[in-house]
């Protein structure tokens, strides 16, 4: 099976512009949560999707957003961009809810905010 | 919610040595902790997991052990190879219900074993 995909891997923006992320899931996997990387704060949850509802949702502002849709494809958007927004942004797949819940992760998106 | 600490942030060790990764978590509710294996620029990938039934998990040159009453687990390589130098994250979640999913992850420690 292909692992979890994300698009694009490198993406430049400036302060103010806003940016969608994409994240394809492993083939039947249903779960996907996206993950904020950086080298002061490592991995923080951001939000979490299952059968196009967000389930939970980590400590971050409202400009940062995401949607699922029925095939479980993901996307992510961070609007009104801020220089501290600059990080790898990461999903992960998991293939039900419960206590299987082993999560892969895809490649991320390393966002640069100039 | 639930807080993560991992030590020490970094650890180098001579090839062949063995290295212990130390994790606690605050949350007494947690019962699933994965941990990941994360090279310089690449994803994070799981070596290993432990859920709260059980207080002890090997996978060949890797184990896991949880104490849950002090509320720690610990990552252990055995016999370590240059291979082995990476980022390793502990993390720690609720096995089912509403919070299934959000892993909270410690902040890191850089393994380097040295030749």
């Amino acid at each position: 099976k292909a692992g979890v995909t994300q698009t694009p891997r490198y993406l430049i923006k400036t302060r103010g512009q806003q940016v969608t992320l994409s994240c394809s899931p492993i083939s039947g996997h249903r779960s996907v949560s996206w993950y904020q990387q950086t080298p002061g704060q490592g991995l923080q949850f951001l939000f979490e999707y299952f059968s196009e509802t967000q389930r939970n949702k980590g400590n971050f502002p409202g400009r940062f957003s995401g949607r699922q849709f029925s095939n479980s494809r993901s996307e992510m958007n961070v609007s009104t961009l801020e220089l501290g927004d600059s990080a790898l942004y990461l999903c992960a797949s998991s293939l039900i809810r419960g206590e299987r819940g082993e999560q892969f992760f895809g490649p991320g998106t390393r966002l640069t905010v100039l | 919610g639930e807080n993560v600490e991992q030590h020490p942030s970094t650890l180098s060790v001579q090839e062949g040595d063995s290295a212990v990764i130390k994790c606690t978590y605050s949350d007494s509710a947690s019962n699933y902790f994965p941990w990941y294996k994360q090279e310089l620029g690449k994803r994070p990938q799981l070596i290993i997991d432990i859920r709260s039934n059980v207080g002890e998990k090997k996978d060949q040159r890797i184990a896991v052990t949880l104490n849950k009453t002090a509320k720690h687990f610990s990552l252990h390589i055995t016999e370590t190879q240059p291979e082995d130098s990476a980022v390793y994250f502990c993390a720690a979640s609720k096995g089912s219900g509403g919070s299934n999913y959000k892993l909270t992850f410690g902040k890191g420690t850089l393994l380097t074993v040295n030749p």
